[in-house]
């Protein structure tokens, strides 16, 4: 894969409107997909989870979409907040047993303008 | 707070020198991770434990690094001989044993680690 090293793909957006971030994941046996915010010298937070038999789950303000056919995932955010301000990562899981490590995607730096 | 926490959260070593660092997982959570993380990238597995019990290592755990959880609670992380490319943020996590919404992993605060 690629490695986007210090540059990590940027999304700017202004405050109060909807935010799309987007991964690819790597494996088509993962089974279960969680989206993790991270802000400067914190440990990641979880946000929201989803498993491969569904294809959206909803929590508050946000929105997961999973399209297996093409190992897509997108986070939805409605209405952003300055709050909100952080790394964006996709992670996912093979489970099934087989293992219980997360493989963390690239991370989509989120920057809302006042 | 009923996180995960961790303990240094900032560490300073020389190069050779042994470091420790220690999670505290939510406590009734069986499994616990720890994770490396360089800056600009995403974290990158290195163990996990079920209980007391290592069950998975990745390459990227040098015979350098060890993790122990001796008693199914607290684990510890060391890395002996510090090299400079061990400068990173050292993550822990802990999830319930698989349940019906997957296994979500909660992540402790890290220690920051640079090697002189």
């Amino acid at each position: 894969g690629e490695s986007v090293g210090l540059h990590l793909p940027t999304l700017s957006v202004q405050e109060g409107d909807n935010s799309i971030i987007n991964c690819a994941y790597s494996n088509s046996a993962s089974d279960y997909f969680i989206w993790y915010k991270q802000e400067s010298g914190k440990g990641p937070q979880f946000i929201i989870d989803i498993r491969s038999n569904m294809d959206k789950r909803q929590g508050q303000r946000v929105t997961v979409l999973l399209n297996k056919t093409v190992k897509h995932l997108s986070l939805q955010i409605a209405a952003t907040q300055p709050g909100d301000s952080a790394v964006y990562f996709c992670a996912e899981n093979m489970g099934g047993g087989a293992t219980n490590k997360l493989i963390f995607g690239t991370g989509t730096l989120l920057a809302v303008q006042p | 707070d009923t996180g995960v926490s961790q303990d240094p959260r900032h560490k300073i070593t020389k190069r050779g020198q042994n470091v420790t660092f220690r999670c505290d997982p939510i406590s009734e959570h069986n499994r616990l991770y720890w994770y490396r993380q360089t800056l600009g990238q995403g974290p990158e597995f290195l163990t996990y434990f079920q209980n007391e019990a290592q069950l998975e290592k990745s390459r990227l755990l040098s015979d350098r690094f060890s993790a122990e959880r001796p008693k199914g609670s607290f684990s510890t992380l060391e890395i002996q001989r510090t090299e400079q490319g061990d400068s990173a943020m050292y993550l822990c996590a802990s999830s319930p044993i698989r349940g019906a919404w997957g296994e979500t992993q909660y992540f402790g605060p890290g220690t920051r680690l640079l090697v002189l």
